[in-house]
């Protein structure tokens, strides 16, 4: 297992174009997050999945951005109709919930893809 | 609501030199308190963490403690080395025993180490 796979790693669009990044997880972590980077900031939570069922979204994901993980394994992001503010890296990290709903591992983290809107 | 402050960076070192990066946080209920390093070109990665009160959490020569009574986490190393530069980012989490449902960052520290 080489770790989280994000794709792809750079993205460059024109403002109103879809875009999808694409997430692959440690094989069997049950939590995928979503989290967002801006220059100069910390990574932003989006939202994240148990398994397929996504638990949680962040008032920071508008109904532009849409992210789905259908068989509880990799996971995919969407912006429709991208504006310049949609800029930034987009992080995915996957961990492994015990059954206890004790953590058994911390967040891995991939390295992200830089999406670009020009 | 929750939130993390870290020091404004950049900070530069030289070799051998005592690193302290503060870290303090506002949360409800009990969080659990990480710091990640994030290296140029490289995904952010776990550095070490504390579940609760007084935990010290400690990882390649890096000590961090969970000091309750001032809500703080502060990341200190006695000697850096050129290759702890990196980007340092505090974070939280207040998901059930650490469980990390929703991590929230600091801004983040640049450490430089000049030889």
């Amino acid at each position: 297992d080489t770790g989280v796979s994000q794709n792809p790693r750079h993205k460059i669009t024109k403002r109103g174009q879809n875009v999808t990044f694409r997430c692959d997880p440690i094989s069997e972590h049950n939590r995928l997050y979503w989290y967002r980077q801006t220059l100069g900031q910390g990574p932003e939570f989006l939202t994240y999945f148990q398994n397929e069922a996504q638990l949680e979204k962040s008032r920071l994901l508008s109904d532009r951005f849409s992210a789905e993980r259908p068989k509880g394994s990799f996971s995919t992001l969407e912006i429709q109709r991208t504006e310049q503010g949609d800029s930034a890296m987009y992080l995915c990290a996957s961990s492994l919930l015990g059954l206890d709903r004790g953590p058994r591992t911390e967040a891995f983290f991939g390295q992200g893809t830089r999406l670009t809107v020009v | 609501g929750n939130s993390v402050t870290q020091m404004e960076g950049p900070v530069t070192l030289s070799e051998e030199a005592f690193l302290t990066i503060n870290c303090t946080y506002t949360a409800t209920g009990y969080p659990s308190l990480f710091w990640y390093v994030q290296y140029p070109g490289e995904g952010l990665q776990l550095l070490l963490k504390a579940t609760k009160a007084d935990d010290k959490g400690s990882n390649k020569g890096f000590e961090a403690t969970y000091r309750k009574e001032t809500t703080s986490f502060h990341l200190e190393k006695g000697s850096v080395q050129v290759s702890d530069s990196a980007v340092y980012f505090c974070a939280l989490t207040t998901g059930y025993g650490g469980s990390q449902g929703n991590l929230i960052f600091g801004k983040g520290t640049k450490l430089s180490v000049k030889p």
